[in-house]
């Protein structure tokens, strides 16, 4: 059974590059959340999809964000014209939602530094 | 508005020690849940245990025991007989699945855990 799978694992990326992010969530999981964690702090929500549709999205998530789902499988998170700012890890988890509720399961994260 | 506090930034016992990590939280949704992660050196949080807010008995998984009680809005941890390999920072985290988070998660800041030999 292979879990939530994040790729790169690390990307250094100079300021105003643009950067992309892919998820591979657990086959079965029909929701998909992007999540932003900065050091010393807890992960921060940015974003979700159930199945293809992206439902919600933080404040956090600027302009300069953007997300897919296409076909509700693999999601990827693009950043824009980054910024020393968006240096972070972006976590990914997925899980199913149902009527008894949902458990998150993480991916190892991306970490992205912008120079 | 929904939050969760983790008032421990730090704590360092010596392994065989029992450890308590607090996690307190605030809510207006009477349907929610609550959930312990582990974040080892390694960056991958990993689930250790989801509580819904209809029930209130207390879990034991090993040397691991989780105490929620509504009435204090707490839902602390204990890690029994301590080990090196317990070392990580543990987060806390509510999810409001009809609330206006509707299902992702709020975490707390998280506690470092460091179990020396």
């Amino acid at each position: 059974d292979t879990g939530v799978s994040q790729n790169p694992r690390h990307k250094i990326t100079k300021r105003g590059q643009n950067v992309t992010f892919r998820c591979d969530p657990i086959s079965e999981h029909n929701r998909l959340y992007w999540y932003r964690q900065t050091l010393g702090q807890g992960p921060e929500f940015l974003t979700y999809f159930q199945n293809e549709a992206q439902l919600e999205k933080s404040r956090l998530l600027s302009d300069r964000f953007s997300a897919e789902r296409p076909k509700g499988s693999f999601s990827t998170l693009e950043i824009q014209r980054t910024e020393q700012g968006d240096s972070a890890m972006y976590l990914c988890a997925s899980s199913f939602s149902s009527r008894g509720g949902e458990t998150q399961y993480f991916g190892p994260g991306t970490r992205l530094l912008v120079l | 508005a929904q939050k969760v506090t983790q008032a421990q930034t730090e704590i360092s016992v010596v392994e065989k020690e029992d450890v308590t990590l607090d996690c307190v939280y605030e809510t207006r949704d009477t349907t929610y849940y609550l959930f312990w992660y582990k974040q080892p050196p390694s960056g991958e949080l990993v689930f250790l245990i989801r509580r819904n807010s209809f029930d209130e008995q207390n879990e034991i998984s090993g040397r691991y025991s989780w105490n929620f009680q509504k009435s204090t809005s707490s839902f602390n941890f204990t890690i029994t007989a301590s080990q090196v390999v317990d070392s990580a920072v543990y987060f806390c985290a509510l999810s409001e699945p009809y609330g206006g988070s509707q299902g992702n998660l709020i975490f707390g800041k998280g506690t470092k855990l460091s179990v020396k030999p």
